[in-house]
């Protein structure tokens, strides 16, 4: 299993560009999560999905948007990029059922993106 | 929603001492305590968690332990070793059951640096 990995590792943007940060994990979990984790401090959660097609927003969505078509996918999109959104972004996945169940979430490596 | 503070922000500790870091959280309904270990550019990753039925829990050096009454939850490392230097984030969770899905709210962060 490669776990959950995410592309691209780096990038640039310029002011008012937009991209798309990849997520796919290969566990089946139903679970994912895309984080934000800036200089210094703790992630913070952007947009969270439960199963394919159901996706909700976290603490901190604004300027971004996610979408789930299959299990194994997670994209982030920014629109309109801000250099507030220098961080960098992890995404991670874990398995629960609807009994209350806890298991560990898994992260991918992340992806380290700088806008000016 | 659920707020995760960590004390210290920073530890120096020399090698063989005990480690000790602080979190407490606001919502009583938080039942699961994750401890993450984030080496200097890589990801996330899960060193122990607790949940809100047990009052501690140990793996080797590492334990953590649970105060509900005060909603407050610690992570000791015996013996630390060099290789223990990194940032050390508690998070807190209501697990996955309702409508929490498993989202995790992350303390700030400590660095721990371990000194030979």
């Amino acid at each position: 299993n490669a776990g959950v990995t995410q592309t691209p590792k780096f990038r640039i943007l310029k002011i008012g560009q937009s991209m798309t940060l990849q997520c796919t994990q290969d566990m089946n979990h139903n679970y994912m999560y895309w984080y934000r984790q800036d200089p210094g401090m703790g992630l913070k959660l952007i947009y969270y999905s439960v199963g394919a097609g159901i996706t909700d927003k976290g603490e901190v969505p604004n300027g971004y948007n996610v979408s789930r078509s299959t299990t194994e996918d997670f994209p982030l999109r920014l629109e309109l990029a801000a250099p507030s959104q220098t961080s960098v972004y992890f995404c991670a996945s874990s398995y629960s059922t609807d009994a209350g169940s806890f298991y560990e979430q898994y992260f991918g490596p992340g992806t380290r993106l700088t806008v000016t | 929603g659920e707020n995760v503070e960590q004390h210290p922000s920073t530890l120096s500790v020399q090698e063989g001492d005990s480690a000790v870091i602080k979190c407490t959280y606001s919502d009583s309904a938080s039942n699961y305590f994750p401890w993450y270990k984030q080496e200097l550019g890589k990801r996330p990753q899960l060193i122990i968690d607790i949940r809100s039925n047990v009052g501690e829990k140990k793996d080797q050096r590492i334990a953590v332990t649970l105060n509900k009454t005060a909603k407050h939850f610690s992570l000791h490392i015996t013996e630390t070793q060099p290789e223990d230097s990194a940032v050390y984030f508690c998070a807190a969770s209501i697990g996955a059951g309702g409508t929490s899905y498993g989202k995790l709210t992350f303390g700030q962060g400590t660095i721990l640096t371990v000194h030979p």
